[in-house]
């Protein structure tokens, strides 16, 4: 398996454009995680869907943040306005059925909002 | 609601000597705890996990971590660090039955000759 996959690696992108993370999970898990890590706050989760279904979106820090995850194999993470205060690595990480199993982190996106 | 902390937000050590990087964690029941390494410009990856049974687990390069219900804590230990061990270390904990997976803020292990 190719692991969990991230588009784009990097995004740099102006203060007020939207911007669309990607996240394709390993195939058959069915929890998906959002992170967000910055040097201040580490690493923190924002939202986390099983089966499809959000279940914890209390990290999501503002109504600009969205989440979705149309179908097992795609979610995405969308910020609209974007703020400089965005920069950050977001990483996604998907894990199997039960919780006595790890969950799996993709490589991260890297953006800068300036 | 379930919570870790890392105390420690950077550990300087010496090549060869021992470390312990320190996690407490918070929770109303039982759970599950990890050790993951992130190396730079690199995702997680695990390097140990805690499910039940007995309470010293061993994971990848020679990490080995300790569980403790009493004091709740998951301390990890080397006995002897390398260079190629500095990167940024991260506990995490999941309510045993719940997917939600939780992580400290990490602590940034930094291996000097």
């Amino acid at each position: 398996d190719a692991g969990v996959i991230q588009s784009p690696r990097h995004e740099v992108t102006e203060m007020g454009q939207e911007v669309t993370l990607r996240c394709k999970p390993i195939s058959g898990h069915n929890s998906l995680f959002w992170y967000r890590q910055t040097m201040m706050r580490g690493l923190e989760l924002l939202i986390y869907f099983n089966n499809n279904v959000p279940i914890d979106d209390s990290g999501m820090p503002e109504d600009r943040f969205s989440a979705k995850m149309p179908n097992a194999s795609f979610s995405t993470l969308k910020i609209q306005p974007s703020e400089p205060r965005d920069s950050a690595v977001y990483f996604c990480a998907s894990r199997p059925q039960g919780s006595v199993t790890e969950a799996f982190f993709g490589q991260g996106t890297r953006l800068t909002v300036v | 609601a379930q919570s870790v902390t890392q105390l420690d937000s950077q550990v300087p050590v010496f090549e060869e000597a021992p470390v312990e990087l320190r996690c407490n964690y918070s929770s109303s029941v039982s759970v599950y705890l990890f050790w993951y390494v992130q190396y730079p410009n690199q995702g997680l990856q695990l390097l140990l996990k805690y499910l039940s049974g007995s309470t010293l687990v061993k994971g990848i390069n020679g990490f080995e971590a300790e569980f403790n219900k009493s004091q709740t804590s998951f301390h990890l230990r080397k006995p002897s660090v390398h260079i190629s061990d500095t990167a940024e270390y991260f506990c995490a904990v999941s309510e045993t039955g719940f997917q939600k997976l939780v992580f400290g803020t990490g602590t940034r292990l930094l291996v000097s000759p």
